[in-house]
């Protein structure tokens, strides 16, 4: 079964650099269509689509936050990373990483997200 | 930016039909899809493509998009569907998320 799972700080402070791994089993990122993405959730907010990367290594980000993001990926250790930099307080959320199989358009598999927090 | 809105909250009775929005520019030409989150949890997506559901999801989620509205229906609501529901979409390369509905069923 498809499983993912995020992991880094859990704690950055604010102009740091956030580092954020995704492990995942169950799918191959180089299958056709397969894509792994990231988003976040601010405390008891709705879900945020940050970046995507694809089986053809086609990248996506959002338009907003464009400049802070890269998103790489590790198709021999099943990892996606994201990279996000000057991080600040509102920047605070828990971030998931999840799959998409790009035809059918919606995030099928979720990992169980990490809470990042950016204070001093 | 595109944008998409629903209403904060929605409250249906048990065993009723309950129906969350979601509205965006021209969103019947693009596909729509649901996510269910319960407190703590990640969210599950419900709906994709308008109208299909991920095996495993009950047949009282239902899903329709035309015009400027997408809907999500729950046919037959139960206590355990009560969560945060959230649509999204593609607009071109972006991925898109409306606002959230807090669903109560009492």
């Amino acid at each position: 079964q498809i499983t993912l799972k995020e992991s880094g700080p859990t704690l950055v402070k604010p102009t740091q650099t956030l580092t954020l791994t995704c492990t995942f089993s169950g799918f191959s990122l180089s299958s056709r269509g397969v894509g792994v993405g990231w988003l976040r959730q601010p405390p008891g907010k709705a879900p945020e689509w940050l970046a995507i990367i694809y089986w053809n290594a086609d990248q996506g980000y959002s338009p907003s936050l464009k400049s802070r993001l890269t998103i790489t990926s590790d198709t021999s250790k099943n990892q996606v990373v994201l990279i996000m930099n000057n991080m600040d307080p509102v920047d605070t959320a828990t971030y998931y990483c999840a799959h998409i199989n790009h035809g059918d358009y919606g995030f099928d598999y979720w990992g169980q997200g990490t809470l990042v927090t950016v204070s001093s | 930016s595109y944008e998409l809105t629903q209403p904060p909250s929605v409250s249906v009775s048990p065993g009723q039909t309950a129906s969350i929005t979601c509205s965006g520019d021209k969103l019947g030409d693009k596909y729509a899809c649901w996510y269910q989150q319960k407190p703590g949890q990640s969210p599950v997506l419900v709906i994709y493509q308008d109208i299909k559901r991920p095996s495993g999801i009950p047949e009282r989620f239902s899903g329709s998009n035309s015009g400027n509205t997408a809907t999500l229906t729950i046919s037959g609501t139960q206590a355990v569907d009560e969560a945060d529901y959230y649509c999204q979409a593609w607009d071109a390369t972006t991925v898109v998320f409306g606002g959230g509905t807090n669903l109560t069923v009492l």
